[in-house]
């Protein structure tokens, strides 16, 4: 089993490209969910996804969009990166409710020049 | 959402017990405590959950208060391994709100 898997692991990108972070779990888990973590700070919620078919904005949505592709990928969107979104993003898949953890991947660490 | 409050950082030696602990004085009854911890710049690794009882596995233990306010964890015996950020987080047993937040932690540093 490989748990989470996010690609790429790095990318720079110049202000106003676009690009897709992709993020695959094989556990059969219902819920997903896209976190991005900025220096000596915890982890922030951009967007998650209940079930397949449903997403649901987090805590900092602005500048991105997701898609959940089936029920083991669940994309994260760029459609014109900024200076601000530089950043480490990580991924994470749970079933849904509280008694199961959330696992995530090892991270795609994004730089926007 | 319940928010949890957790110390910035705490130091403890190798070989002793580290206890961390976590305030979450709004949790509600259907709400756990769950503790994660990230290594590095890592994702971050799955520790132990708790609803009402103290819980224990092969990492760590953990102490809720019995009015659920606060919760602490536990590593019995800290390496230098267990060098790391510690979050504290509360998620719901229904699941039906799913914006889970981590906060800042706890950056715990063992001392040789």
């Amino acid at each position: 089993n490989a748990g989470v898997t996010q690609t790429p692991k790095f990318q720079v990108l110049k202000t106003g490209q676009s690009m897709t972070l992709q993020c695959a779990q094989d556990m059969n888990h219902n819920s997903m969910y896209w976190y991005r973590q900025d220096p000596g700070m915890g982890l922030r919620l951009i967007y998650y996804s209940a079930s397949e078919g449903t997403t649901d904005k987090g805590e900092v949505p602005n500048g991105y969009n997701v898609s959940r592709l089936n029920k083991r990928e669940f994309s994260l969107r760029l459609e014109s990166a900024a200076p601000s979104q530089t950043s480490v993003y990580f991924c994470a898949s749970s079933q849904k409710g509280g008694g199961s953890p959330l696992h995530f991947g090892n991270g795609t660490r994004l730089t926007v020049t | 959402d319940a928010k949890t409050t957790q110390p910035p950082s705490m130091d403890c030696a190798e070989g002793r017990a580290a206890n961390l602990p976590c305030n979450h004085s709004t949790i509600s009854g259907n709400e756990y405590v769950y503790w994660y911890r990230q290594i590095h710049s890592q994702g971050p690794q799955y520790i132990i959950h708790g609803l009402k009882n103290n819980e224990t596995n092969e990492m760590a233990s953990l102490i809720i208060t019995e009015d659920r306010k606060s919760s602490t964890l536990i590593l019995p015996h800290a390496t230098l391994r267990d060098t790391a950020v510690y979050y504290c987080i509360v998620r719901s047993l229904g699941g039906g709100n799913e914006k889970l937040t981590f906060g800042t932690g706890t950056r715990l540093t063992i001392i040789p």
